[in-house]
């Protein structure tokens, strides 16, 4: 089956610094990719729409500047959490789907990002 | 505003009971809705989905409901197990936008 890659699994940096999470289509190709985050306990929510070629779609309170999302390939994306605070620390997720929509998004296995 | 809402108590149940999990939306008129577990610490996978024009769907000891008069979906597991342990969400899909936002989950607790 379809299969997404997320790297790294866990991340811990000091406050000020940038990390890179990198999200990877294994046995597909896929033009659009999504990013989420998760609070504990808290459902998924998402952060912003990755488009292979072109800008990334943010949602309403994403500040862009803050969360740099590039999709270079057709089979990856990254996020880049830029000048990191401790209030970023989460759980990121992305997540693609090799059919569409209609059929079901598979995920990748979260980063797990802890800010100091 | 759109909105998606799940139970957000706990469900407790015994093995080898029937758990029903229920999803409300309001403003939404979804031309599909899927159904996702998730465990602690992983990314969600894709359990079931079901069309609009769909009153049913049934996956091994899966069985999804769509009521659009209602604007629920109910999620039945038979026969539960420990597990089934998790915590399922559903996403309500408009078709027009790829962009798939979630429910907020209810955590399923089966026991011994």
């Amino acid at each position: 089956g379809a299969v997404v890659s997320q790297h790294p699994s866990r991340v811990i940096c000091k406050s000020g610094t940038s990390v890179k999470i990198e999200c990877r289509s294994l046995d597909f190709q896929a033009t659009t990719m999504f990013w989420y985050r998760q609070f504990p306990k808290q459902s998924l929510m998402l952060m912003a729409t990755s488009n292979e070629g072109s800008k990334a779609t943010y949602e309403q309170g994403v500040e862009k500047d803050k969360f740099l999302i590039n999709h270079a390939s057709l089979t990856l994306s990254t996020l880049t959490v830029t000048s990191a605070h401790p209030e970023d620390s989460s759980f990121y997720i992305c997540s693609a789907s090799p059919t569409g929509e209609r059929y079901g998004y598979t995920f990748g296995s979260g980063t797990r990002l802890t800010v100091v | 505003s759109q909105k998606i809402e799940q139970n957000s108590e706990a469900l407790n149940i015994q093995e080898g009971k029937t758990a029903t999990l229920t999803c409300n939306y309001t403003n939404y008129s979804p031309a599909y809705l899927q159904w996702y577990r998730q465990d602690p610490g992983r990314g969600p996978v894709f359990l079931l989905l079901i069309r609009e024009n769909e009153k049913e769907k049934r996956k091994e000891r899966l069985k999804v409901t769509f009521d659009t008069t209602l604007k629920q979906s109910l999620f039945h597991i038979t026969a539960s197990q420990p597990a089934d342990s998790a915590t399922y969400l559903c996403a309500p899909n408009t078709g027009t936008a790829s962009k798939l936002t979630f429910g907020t989950g209810t955590r399923l607790q089966v026991t011994l």
